[in-house]
């Protein structure tokens, strides 16, 4: 089995500055890595995702994360936010050991980016 | 495209009652998912399927059922309503290639209250 823990259930931040978003896993097989975004009343959008190569994944709207195996972490960055980044993120891990492709979920970080 | 669809946006039940939460996709996926997002807990799978005619359960799917006789919808029906079952429901499909897990794009969801 595995699981996703996002250690921060909110983070508020003032625009333009660096934020970092942390999201460990556990797992007995190898994963692949992903993190979503839900802006207000919307449903998720893919941020970016680790198969395999680079340990450094660049995504949509400026964010990046590195995946860090021998941590079991894949903390998610921007260095400089807007207003247009507040929303809840999502890291979410999947392997192949099920047929399909199932996602486990993080319970969510809420990043709020203050005028 | 129009990705993937959900009815209705709102619903209010009362206990006891019955309903069906509708989904369909236009991208042609042979995956499709239901999760139930409740506050703080991140998004549980209910149910999935990986082709039409072929179902299984997810985490959380005591209360529900679901069909899929096409590859286009996938309804979640829910018999006897309960308060427990107060939460957002997405509908999510992907394309499940060999070769890893593919992105699962969201529809806007469903938020159900049950009184």
């Amino acid at each position: 089995a595995q699981s996703v823990t996002q250690l921060d259930s909110q983070v508020p931040v003032f625009e333009e500055a660096p934020v970092e978003l942390r999201c460990n896993y556990s797992s007995s097989v190898s994963v692949y890595l992903f993190w979503y975004v839900q802006y207000p009343n919307q449903g998720l959008q893919l941020l970016l995702k680790y198969l395999s190569g680079s340990t450094l994944v660049k995504g949509i709207n400026g964010f990046e994360a590195e995946f860090n195996k021998s941590q079991t972490s894949f903390h998610l960055r921007k260095p400089s936010v807007h207003i247009s980044d507040t929303a809840e993120y999502f890291c979410a891990v999947s392997d192949l050991s099920g047929s399909a492709r199932q996602l486990t979920f993080g319970s969510g970080t809420q990043l709020t980016v203050l005028p | 495209n129009a990705g993937v669809t959900q009815t209705p946006k709102f619903r209010i039940l009362k206990i006891g009652q019955s309903m069906t939460l509708q989904c369909t996709q236009d991208m042609n996926h042979n995956y499709m998912y239901w999760y139930r997002q409740d506050p703080g807990m991140g998004l549980k799978l209910i149910y999935y399927s990986v082709g039409a005619g072929i179902t299984d359960k997810g985490e959380v799917p005591n209360g529900y059922n679901v069909s899929r006789s096409t590859t286009e919808d996938f309804p979640l029906r829910l018999e006897l309503a309960a308060p427990s079952q107060t939460s957002v429901y997405f509908c999510a499909s992907s394309s499940g290639t060999s070769g890893g897990p593919s992105e699962q794009y969201f529809g806007p969801g469903t938020r159900l209250t049950v009184t």
